[in-house]
């Protein structure tokens, strides 16, 4: 079976300073991962992924996210936070494309 | 890049009424999946058809049903509402690859609010 843990439900950042977004998977086989953010009252828009390959991948809007496969983490970075990445973000995985897992998200506040 | 259209947009409901949503996904994508997001919380997985067969089935309440049709669109119906039916319910697609494999990334729309008062 697969789950996703988030830590941290809440994150605040002031502008500027360093995002991470812990991200913690579970699954029996190689999974692919990914983040997604969604604005208020919006979809889900997806920011990254890892599937195969190089595990330290670049997204959209100046992310990127590392696979550690021993430590099981996909957690999600980035240098410098904007106002703009004032967002709630969800890590999920799937196994061969089917449904996804979701963890319980982290709303990202960004501080001036 | 055509997304994934859901509609309507917004929905309100009386308890022990009926709702219909509509998932319209990218041109060419052939499968559909249905999440439900309640009050702050994290989506969870309903349903998903592939070329109109039913591919796979989560936490889909019996009072909820869904299909796919020709044109690959799909309908979510939800009879008996009740209040806690209350939420966000979002559409996602993707493209089966050549050799059986979806591809990796589902797609979301924007979702459909749903208020059952």
């Amino acid at each position: 079976a697969q789950s996703v843990t988030q830590l941290g439900s809440h994150v605040s950042v002031s502008e500027g300073a360093l995002v991470l977004l812990r991200c913690n998977y579970s699954s029996s086989v190689p999974p692919y991962l990914f983040w997604y953010v969604q604005y208020p009252n919006q979809g889900l828009q997806l920011l990254l992924k890892y599937t195969t390959g190089a595990t330290l991948v670049k997204g959209i809007n100046g992310f990127e996210a590392e696979f550690k496969k021993s430590e099981t983490s996909f957690h999600l970075t980035k240098p410098s936070a904007h106002m703009s990445d004032a967002a709630e973000y969800f890590c999920a995985v799937s196994v061969s494309g089917n449904q996804f897992y979701f963890g319980t998200g982290t709303s990202l506040t960004v501080i001036p | 890049a055509a997304g994934v259209i859901q509609s309507p947009r917004h929905l309100i409901k009386e308890k022990r009424e009926t709702a219909t949503l509509k998932c319209y996904p990218i041109p060419r994508h052939d499968t559909v999946y249905w999440y439900q997001q309640g009050p702050g919380q994290d989506p969870q997985f309903l349903i998903s058809f592939y070329e109109k067969m039913q591919s796979d089935k989560g936490s889909i309440p019996d009072r909820f049903s869904a299909q796919q049709f020709s044109d690959y669109h799909s309908e979510l119906n939800m009879s008996s509402l009740e209040l806690g039916d209350s939420a966000l319910y979002f559409c996602a697609s993707s493209l089966k690859l050549i050799g059986g494999l979806h591809t990796d990334t589902q797609y979301f729309g924007p979702g459909t609010r749903l208020t059952v008062l």
